[in-house]
C-alpha cells in the first residue's frame, strides 16, 4: 500500500550514460514533483506536473527530461550523466492542500 | 528572494528534554503553508507538522509544536520529551505558488542529535 514509490532506490552508473528513474503514486493526487537533494542535503525543486502537464521547470539542464504518461506516474530521464548529477532524487505528490508526500528517494551515483 | 533560513546547522538534546529548532523565511505572499519535515538516516522525508499562515493558532502534533510569528516570519519547532528516534535532519519549508502549482522552498536543515 505504498503511497509514493520510486524505482530504483539506488543507481550507480558511468559518466555519459543515460538513465531513468520511475515514480508512481496511488494517492489520486493531480500534482507530482521531482526534487534534487545534493551532497550537503539541500533540497531543491526541479519540476512539477499537474495532471500530466508541466507547470514548473526550475532552470534544470535540458539533459533532464520529465515524462508523465498519466497523472499517477512521473518519470525522470537523464541524458549524458555528469559527475555533478550525483544526488538523491525525490519524487513527491500533492493534493489541493499543499502538503507534499515524498517517495523514498533514489540515490544516483555517477562514476 | 524567496528563502528559508535555518540558523542552526546542528543541535543536540538530552533524551526526555526539550529542544527548539529555529526557522525564518522570506515571502511576499500573504497566504501560504509552512512545514517541518524530518529526514532520518533512512532518507525518507516525513512530515512532522504543518501550519497554515492564515491561522493564528500554533499547530501541535503530540510532542511537536510550533511557534509561528507571521509578522516576524518565524516558524520554530519545539520537540518536547525528546526520544532517541527523533534524531534526524529537520527541514523547514514553505509553499510558494508558481504557475498554478505550489513548490516547497526548503531551508538547509538542522541535524538533531539525541543523547541518551
Amino acid at each position: 500500500d505504498t503511497a509514493v514509490s520510486q524505482t530504483p532506490k539506488y543507481l550507480v552508473t558511468q559518466m555519459g550514460n543515460d538513465k531513468s528513474i520511475k515514480c508512481e503514486q496511488n494517492l489520486g493526487h493531480d500534482t507530482m514533483y521531482w526534487y534534487k537533494q545534493d551532497s550537503k542535503k539541500f533540497l531543491k525543486i526541479m519540476f512539477s506536473y499537474n495532471n500530466k502537464e508541466l507547470i514548473i521547470n526550475e532552470t534544470v539542464p535540458n539533459r533532464f527530461s520529465p515524462k508523465s504518461p498519466d497523472k499517477a506516474h512521473l518519470n525522470l530521464h537523464i541524458n549524458s550523466l555528469e559527475l555533478g548529477d550525483s544526488a538523491v532524487y525525490f519524487c513527491a505528490s500533492s493534493p489541493y492542500s499543499n502538503e507534499q508526500f515524498f517517495g523514498p528517494g533514489t540515490r544516483l551515483t555517477v562514476l | 528572494a524567496q528563502t528559508v533560513t535555518q540558523s542552526q546547522p546542528e543541535m543536540s538534546v538530552q533524551e526526555a528534554e526539550t529542544v527548539t529548532l529555529s526557522c525564518t523565511y522570506d515571502t511576499s505572499e500573504s497566504d501560504y503553508y509552512l512545514f517541518w519535515y524530518k529526514q532520518p538516516p533512512s532518507r525518507q522525508m516525513i512530515l512532522v507538522i504543518r501550519q497554515e499562515a492564515y491561522k493564528q493558532q500554533n499547530a501541535t502534533e503530540n510532542r511537536f509544536s510550533v511557534n509561528f510569528q507571521k509578522a516576524a516570519k518565524s516558524f520554530s519547532l519545539k520537540i518536547s520529551d525528546s526520544q532517541l528516534g527523533d534524531a534526524a535532519m529537520y527541514f523547514c519549508a514553505y509553499t510558494l505558488s508558481q504557475g498554478g502549482s505550489e513548490k516547497l522552498v526548503f531551508g538547509k536543515g538542522t541535524k538533531l542529535t539525541v543523547n541518551p
